[in-house]
């Protein structure tokens, strides 16, 4: 079994549509970062959380560390947001080691 | 753009051989994480560097090894190349207090491919 487990694995939106990815992760974490990879392999972080909410532009991001889980919100999406959405978790308890989910390919189209 | 760069960026190498990577962190950041990511899969985490000594370490063969250098960029060594280590290799710096990190900012990453 994963450390992390991300669904949907992948998700077709029509322009506009409010999308939701859930990340669940089994490992005690100190944080954990949402990642956004682009066709051609270049990595963009998005947030790192450790609790509560985050925000930026269309992009929100929440956690539950009780329920050891995370959701990525995109509202108005567009299809500039077409990329694999990955989750990834680090510890204490994680010897500095980070885990990741195998992503959530999206596609939004125009 | 993350100010974290790699090089080389492509790179093709036979079986057997021997191959160093390179990455330069952003400045300020004195941590520096190494990913190998096969393609279709997820990142998977290779080892990382906190003040110039190994700080963690995910399950790769010691033919996998690393440094860091004062000025806190690192080099990834994979030795006795296998077909298998055909991959994205991907390094993320970032700043660590008391070898905990924060946010990661990734590099653009290295294409090596085995023949």
């Amino acid at each position: 079994k994963n450390e992390v487990e991300q669904s949907p694995q992948n998700l077709t939106a029509q322009e506009g549509e409010f999308i939701t990815i859930n990340c669940s992760y089994s490992v005690g974490i100190s944080a954990l970062h949402w990642l956004q990879q682009h066709p051609g392999g270049g990595i963009v972080s998005l947030f790192m959380l450790s609790s509560g909410k985050k925000k930026h532009g269309r992009l929100i991001a929440t956690i539950n560390i009780q329920e050891k889980h995370s959701s990525l919100h995109i509202t108005a999406s567009h299809p500039r947001d077409s990329a694999v959405y990955i989750c990834a978790v680090q510890g204490p308890n994680t010897g500095n080691q980070f885990y990741f989910g195998t992503g959530t390919s999206l596609t939004v189209i125009p | 753009e993350t100010g974290v760069t790699q090089s080389p960026t492509h790179l093709i190498k036979t079986r057997g051989q021997q191959v160093t990577l390179r990455c330069s962190s952003q400045s300020g950041h004195n941590t520096v994480s190494w990913y190998q990511q096969a393609l279709g899969q997820g990142p998977q985490f290779i080892f990382q560097y906190y003040r110039e000594e190994e700080n963690g370490r995910g399950n790769f063969p010691p033919r996998f090894s690393g440094l860091q250098f004062p000025n806190y960029s690192s080099e990834l060594n994979v030795n006795a190349l296998e077909l298998d280590d055909s991959a994205l290799y991907l390094c993320a710096s970032s700043r660590s207090t008391s070898g905990i990190s924060y946010e990661q900012y990734f590099g653009p990453g290295t294409r090596l491919t085995v023949t």
